[in-house]
């Protein structure tokens, strides 16, 4: 299984654009790349999931390189309601994936 | 549809008792998984269903056992609680990975 690096954590202020990167070095072939959220005392929330190139949904994009050992979750105009645990994970979509220990995300006012 | 639902969402047990944690799905989901996460840190995976009759170990198997009741259910049995194994349990289904609202464990 691919191991992941985050960073530990990061802060923000209202407004600005966050942009969470993760290295994947060993990436294979079938592994997909997937970003979770989680508040604390809640389970972990689906946001955003790609193989390669970028992919944008409504509350966030994910840019995956060519060679695809990194890849980088970003989040427009971030609020006060984004401060979570923002985990990356890299799998084969249909078995198991691992967690990393994920960036903890601060955004201030 | 509820999405996943978890049972209990609290227990305490002593050192050495048994029970048995509930997760179901509504969403006709093939894969299903139980995790843990410890304080401070990622989840890690106990075990998964890749589809109803199958179970296979994750990362930290042990102490735990599973069972595949049906496509809805997925039960993670601990037959002599240590303390080690107090944590969040959460249960996920499909490969996009829907997760319950966890049972917080404390094994006293």
């Amino acid at each position: 299984l691919a191991k992941t690096t985050q960073p530990i954590s990061m802060d923000s202020y209202e407004g600005q654009e966050v942009n969470i990167t993760c290295s994947h070095n060993n990436i294979a072939t079938n592994d997909y790349i997937t970003w979770y959220q989680q508040f604390p005392s809640q389970g972990p929330r689906f946001i955003i999931q790609g193989y390669k190139t970028k992919v944008t949904n409504e509350v966030a994009s994910l840019f995956i390189p060519a060679d695809r050992k990194s890849s980088t979750l970003s989040l427009p105009r971030v609020s006060l309601s984004d401060t979570a645990v923002y985990y990356c994970l890299v799998g084969d979509m249909w078995n198991k994936l691992v967690f990393g220990a994920g960036t903890i995300l601060r955004v201030k006012s | 549809n509820a999405g996943v639902t978890q049972t209990p969402k609290f227990q305490v047990l002593k050192t050495g008792q048994s029970m048995t944690l509930q997760c179901a799905q509504d969403m006709n989901h093939n894969s299903m998984y139980w995790y843990r996460q410890d304080p401070g840190m990622g989840l890690r995976l106990i075990y998964y269903s890749a589809s109803e009759g199958t179970t296979d170990k994750g990362e930290v198997p042990n102490g735990y056992n599973v069972s595949r009741l049906n496509k809805r259910e997925f039960s993670l049995r601990l037959e002599s609680a240590a303390p080690s194994q107090t944590s969040v349990y959460f249960c996920a289904s499909s490969g996009e990975q829907y997760f319950g609202p966890g049972t917080r464990l404390t094994v006293t």
